[in-house]
């Protein structure tokens, strides 16, 4: 069956330190796969988008990483800010589908000051 | 950017009410979605639209519809609403002219609890 997962524990860090989430996906043969930030009560933000040929992408303090052969991503948060606290969405866009995007559970991040 | 207004941020219903979940985008986006998102179960999809008048449906489209009259509204129907249909509602858009570079855009969400 196809699946995607993330960390289900929340992860909670110190501030300043590198924070690392975890999605991983089976039987999909995704194009792109984004990352979102979602607090609570409002709808995901739109982070960044990885292409499959590509194997990593960042933007200020975010890292994204995609390796389609262990079919994972990573997403770093270096220097991390209470201000990222948040649960963070992974989700797949599969070819040929009308643009739709299937989503992990998401991950609760907790950054301690 | 283009902003996503859905037209309620919490809503209760009685079981068995007809209830109708208004989204409008601001700009002249193909795209929108609907997805349901629950404790647990993540978002997941229920219709999406792709032009006026053209629907399709995603994962779990039973118990509900939608309308796309015009491009800028996307509308999610409960046909009948029951107490499982209790979550918050989402919807998004995507503007394919841009290319992949973005995601989508959603608005903020509706509570809905049926009752």
């Amino acid at each position: 069956s196809q699946k995607i997962e993330q960390n289900s524990e929340a992860l909670n860090i110190q501030e300043g330190k590198t924070a690392t989430l975890t999605c991983n996906y089976t039987n999909y043969s995704p194009a792109y796969l984004q990352w979102y930030r979602q607090d609570p009560g409002r709808g995901p933000v739109f982070l960044l988008l990885i292409r499959e040929n590509e194997k990593e992408k960042r933007k200020e303090r975010l890292k994204v990483t995609f390796d389609t052969t262990l079919k994972q991503s990573l997403f770093h948060i270096t220097a991390s800010q209470p201000a990222d606290s948040a649960t963070y969405l992974c989700a797949l866009m599969i070819y040929n589908q009308g643009g739709k995007l299937i989503f992990g559970q998401g991950t609760e991040l907790s950054v301690k000051p | 950017d283009v902003k996503v207004t859905q037209s309620s941020r919490y809503l209760v219903k009685r079981t068995g009410e007809k209830v109708f979940l208004e989204c409008v985008q601001d700009m002249d986006h193909e795209n929108m979605f609907w997805y349901r998102q629950d404790p647990g179960l993540g978002l997941r999809l229920i219709y999406f639209s792709y032009d006026v008048k053209m629907k399709e449906k995603g994962d779990i489209p039973e118990g509900y519809s939608v309308s796309r009259e015009k491009k800028e509204r996307f509308s999610l129907i409960l046909e009948s609403a029951s107490t499982n249909q209790t979550s918050m509602y989402l919807c998004a858009n995507l503007d394919r002219a841009k290319g992949t570079g973005e995601g989508y855009t959603f608005g903020s969400g509706t509570r809905l609890t049926v009752v």
